[in-house]
């Protein structure tokens, strides 16, 4: 069974400061992981995700985040964020064509 | 990227009444389709994985017979709430994956308020 533990439920930063969420996973098989971003009241959207390969994963909006296999970690990264960036960001593991198994959330907020 | 449609995007109905919520897929097969319960401040509860063409596997805890999803097509999922009461109103999320995706790609969500 996988199991994601989002370590921080509430995260809030100034504009233009960096900022980590952060996500540990645990698992006895390979996983794909990912990153998923809601605003209020609407579905999730893609933000970035890790198969295989290189293990930082770059978002077109500035976001990033490494994959560690020794830490089981998938922390999410972005070095200045910006208002519109206030939302709640779900980290999410899913076996190879399995389900998709959520963290509980973390709400980035951001202030002017 | 793939378009996942679901409507409505809101709904209010009485107490006893039952409720259908449709999930499409636009451009794309979705072979598997996914439906999440989730409460405010809180993550997503997957209820259901369906496959086109097979019954629903709902996870424990899940009520089938309130419930029911119907995946006839590869491009349209239903959720019906049988019977709806208060404590069914929450937000239902759905997504899709198709036989070629690694990733699935989510709807609008349906907010549901039983009165």
């Amino acid at each position: 069974a996988q199991s994601v533990t989002q370590l921080d439920s509430q995260v809030p930063v100034f504009e233009e400061a960096p900022v980590e969420l952060r996500c540990n996973y645990s698992s006895s098989v390979s996983v794909y992981l990912f990153w998923y971003v809601q605003y209020p009241n609407q579905g999730l959207q893609l933000l970035l995700k890790y198969l295989s390969g290189s293990t930082l994963v770059e978002s077109i909006n500035g976001f990033e985040a490494e994959f560690n296999k020794s830490q089981t970690s998938f922390h999410l990264r972005k070095p200045s964020v910006h208002i519109s960036d206030t939302a709640e960001y779900f980290c999410a593991v899913s076996p190879e064509g399995g389900k998709l198994i959520f963290g509980q959330g973390t709400e980035l907020s951001v202030k002017p | 990227g793939a378009v996942v449609s679901q409507h409505p995007s809101w709904v209010i109905c009485k107490s006893g009444t039952s409720v259908k919520i449709e999930c499409r897929s636009l451009d794309f097969q979705a072979t598997t389709m996914f439906w999440y319960r989730q409460f405010p401040k809180q993550s997503l509860m997957l209820m259901a994985t369906s496959n086109e063409g097979s019954k629903a596997t709902y996870e424990q805890g899940v009520e089938k017979d309130k419930f029911l999803i119907n995946h006839a097509s590869l491009t349209l999922s239903t959720l019906t709430v049988t019977s709806a009461h208060p404590e069914d109103s929450s937000f239902y999320i759905c997504s899709a994956r198709g036989v070629l995706n690694t990733e699935a790609f989510f709807g609008q969500g349906t907010r549901l308020t039983v009165v």
